[in-house]
């Protein structure tokens, strides 16, 4: 069975300080990943997704990036965080035949201060 | 501009009634509709979902009807639980490559 883990489960950071959030996506091979952010009490908005290893598009612009190093892994980052970044972050992976089913990851809580 | 919206916002039923949640979209390229249950602190899990070709799908107590022409579809939740409690998010894709869009969110509150 596939699960997806995501790290850390919660961070507080300073306005200023870099961030790496990650996602890791085991029993399944050369699946679509996706990082969506949600604020409190929100919906979701999808920030970057990826088709396979070292590639990434990007859907928004909220100053963040996405790297996929691993097939099964999918890191969110910036260098400066921004009071805006606090929210819930969510990392999503589908299957590469049937694309439209998304599976969501329990999330990362982010405040920055 | 938003392009899939829900109603209500909040909504409130006694333990056994039928909860209906209500979605609509604007792109009619849209072809797949997933409804996903949000708990508090929790990521969103699949509860059902349905595509263009159908105008109903039913798994247990969760039933989604569809109409294309109207381009609206709702969730029924029949017998509702305190359990099902939570948030509840219609999505829509179909356009650019697996782009899900999704709506504000119902919070279902279900009372015993």
């Amino acid at each position: 069975a596939q699960t997806i883990h995501q790290w850390p489960v919660a961070e507080i950071k300073a306005v200023g300080s870099p961030l790496s959030l990650g996602c890791t996506i085991k029993g399944k091979s050369s699946p679509n990943l996706y990082w969506y952010w949600q604020a409190t009490g929100g919906t979701l908005q999808q920030l970057f997704y990826s088709i396979t290893v070292g590639q990434v598009e990007s859907v928004v612009q909220l100053n963040l990036s996405a790297s996929r190093p691993k097939d099964d892994q999918f890191i969110l980052s910036t260098e400066k965080l921004l009071l805006s970044h606090s929210g819930f972050y969510l990392c999503a992976w589908s299957l590469e035949v049937n694309q439209d089913t998304q599976y969501f990851g329990p999330g990362t809580r982010l405040l920055v201060l | 501009q938003q392009q899939v919206r829900q109603s209500p916002q909040s909504l409130t039923v006694w333990e056994g009634e039928t909860a209906i949640l209500n979605c609509s979209y604007e792109d009619s390229t849209f072809n797949y509709f997933p409804w996903y249950q949000q708990f508090p602190g929790e990521g969103p899990a699949l509860l059902i979902s349905i595509r263009s070709v159908s105008d109903k799908k039913e798994d247990g107590r969760f039933t989604i009807f569809f109409n294309k022409r109207e381009k609206k579809l709702s969730l029924h939740i029949t017998d509702s639980q305190p359990g099902d409690s939570a948030t509840y998010f219609c999505a829509a894709s179909g356009g650019s490559f697996n782009k899900l869009t999704f709506g504000a969110g119902t919070r279902l509150a279900v009372c015993p």
